[in-house]
């Protein structure tokens, strides 16, 4: 596609419940990124992917997020026993590859845990 | 680990005033450097970008910054500012071993007519 895309564009949950938010890339990108962005912070990187594989995951704030990227394109990130504190714009770049230049960004999934 | 600090939070001006946003970073490395905008309702733009080379970096929409390696900024200025510079901008860091973007919390321009 012409960027990236996101969906949904707003996901609102109860805490507790199970959320998967999707990343689709500018075609022909390898390399994926999620970021997340709580109220008044910039973006805070969460996890990246090199082709399938989880390259850093360094970001990820505890064993309730899980990514993945099975075809090496399309990726899902996944939270699990979601918290009010999850809530925040959660976004995704695409690029050419790991240190290929520019990350575009997504428009991003707003999730709201009440 | 890496950090980046943008000097002001939320900056005022009138239209055709001169703009500059400050921003360090922390790193002892080789790094990417980068200027992001938000504009209201929209997603993440790069605005500009330093990898190497020539330090005064020209961007979109008239934006320039300076990479001066010795004080570890990399500010961003226009000379002109419009209405429609109105936006968030975030100054972003990147080391080239590992890819991540660390960026700063985000200045808050808003241009008054």
């Amino acid at each position: 596609g012409a960027g990236v895309s996101q969906t949904p564009s707003n996901k609102v949950t109860e805490k507790g419940k199970y959320v998967e938010l999707r990343c689709d890339p500018i075609s022909g990108h390898t390399a994926l990124y999620w970021y997340r962005q709580s109220l008044g912070q910039g973006p805070e990187f969460l996890i990246y992917f090199q082709g399938t594989g989880a390259a850093d995951d360094s970001g990820l704030p505890n064993d309730r997020f899980f990514a993945v990227r099975p075809e090496g394109s399309v990726s899902t990130l996944k939270i699990q026993r979601t918290e009010r504190g999850d809530s925040a714009v959660y976004l995704c770049a695409s690029s050419w590859g790991p240190g290929q230049g520019t990350q575009y960004f997504g428009p991003g999934t707003r999730l709201l845990v009440l | 680990a890496q950090s980046v600090s943008q000097h002001n939070h939320h900056v005022i001006l009138s239209e055709a005033a001169s703009l500059e946003l400050g921003c360090n970073y922390s790193y002892g490395g080789t790094v990417n450097l980068f200027w992001y905008v938000q504009y209201p309702g929209q997603h993440l733009q790069l605005l500009l970008k330093y990898f190497s080379g020539d330090p005064l970096v020209k961007g979109i929409k008239g934006f320039e910054a300076e990479f001066i390696k010795s004080k570890f900024s990399f500010n961003l200025r226009k000379p002109s500012v419009q209405w429609s510079d109105t936006a968030e901008y975030f100054c972003a860091v990147r080391s080239p071993r590992d890819d991540k973007i660390i960026f700063g919390k985000g200045t808050r321009l808003h241009i008054l007519p």
